[in-house]
């Protein structure tokens, strides 16, 4: 199964810290993307990063693919109450089958 | 621009009946995606269009499910005999290609009683 798995599952942490979640998967990718979906709502794109590239940053958002571990990384920095949301990776083969991974549910603390 | 719509925001329904959810997608996309999602998940891909074409319908659960997208815009998800385990949002996204960033519409809450 070329399934994202997401850890944490949950994530709490206080206002002002950074939050780090991560996705492993198991085939090849042609990129990988992650949403964020606040409680209730549709998802939101957040960043795309490419299997040819290793580091993108966007804001406070910062994405690190290694291919040959099959894993991704989402670093937010500064976090705020806004930020509280489930984050969710979603994986872009060369079939056009996208799989999303079973989510971090991000809280944060004020 | 408008976003993804999706009609209507909540159904319920009885077991063994026929539903349909309507996406519109936004003016130009042609990608468009079907997922439903179960509380605590993440979405669950079922069927991928590309233009009027259906590019790739296996994540569709059964035969009960169908989708089409006649004219290459306005997308229908259709269910036949309901059952309890069909209860989910569905969500329709669409893009401007495939491999490009999806924008999603707010989904369908299906219940079926």
């Amino acid at each position: 199964s070329q399934q994202g798995e997401e850890d944490p599952q949950a994530l709490s942490i206080q206002e002002g810290e950074n939050a780090t979640m991560n996705c492993s998967y198991k085939t090849s990718i042609n990129n990988l993307q992650w949403y964020r979906q606040n409680s209730g709502r549709g998802l939101v794109h957040l960043i795309l990063i490419r299997s040819n590239e290793r580091e993108k940053h966007s804001g406070r958002l910062r994405v690190t693919l290694d291919t040959s571990k099959k894993s991704s990384s989402l670093l937010i920095t500064a976090s705020r109450a806004a930020d509280t949301a489930s984050y969710f990776c979603a994986l872009y083969s060369s079939a056009s089958k996208i799989i999303f991974g079973s989510g971090t549910r991000l809280s944060i603390r004020p | 621009g408008a976003g993804v719509s999706q009609t209507p925001s909540n159904k319920v329904t009885e077991k063994g009946k026929y539903v349909e959810l309507r996406c519109d997608p936004i003016s130009g996309h042609t990608a468009l995606y079907w997922y439903r999602q179960s509380l605590g998940q993440g979405p669950e891909f079922l069927i991928y269009f590309q233009g009027t074409g259906a590019a790739d319908d296996s994540g569709l659960p059964n035969d009960r499910f169908f989708a089409v997208r006649p004219e290459g815009s306005v997308s229908t998800l259709k269910i036949q005999r309901t059952e309890r385990g069909d209860s989910a949002v569905y969500l329709c996204a669409s893009s401007l290609t495939s491999q490009y960033e999806q924008y999603f519409g707010p989904g369908t809450r299906l219940t079926v009683t």
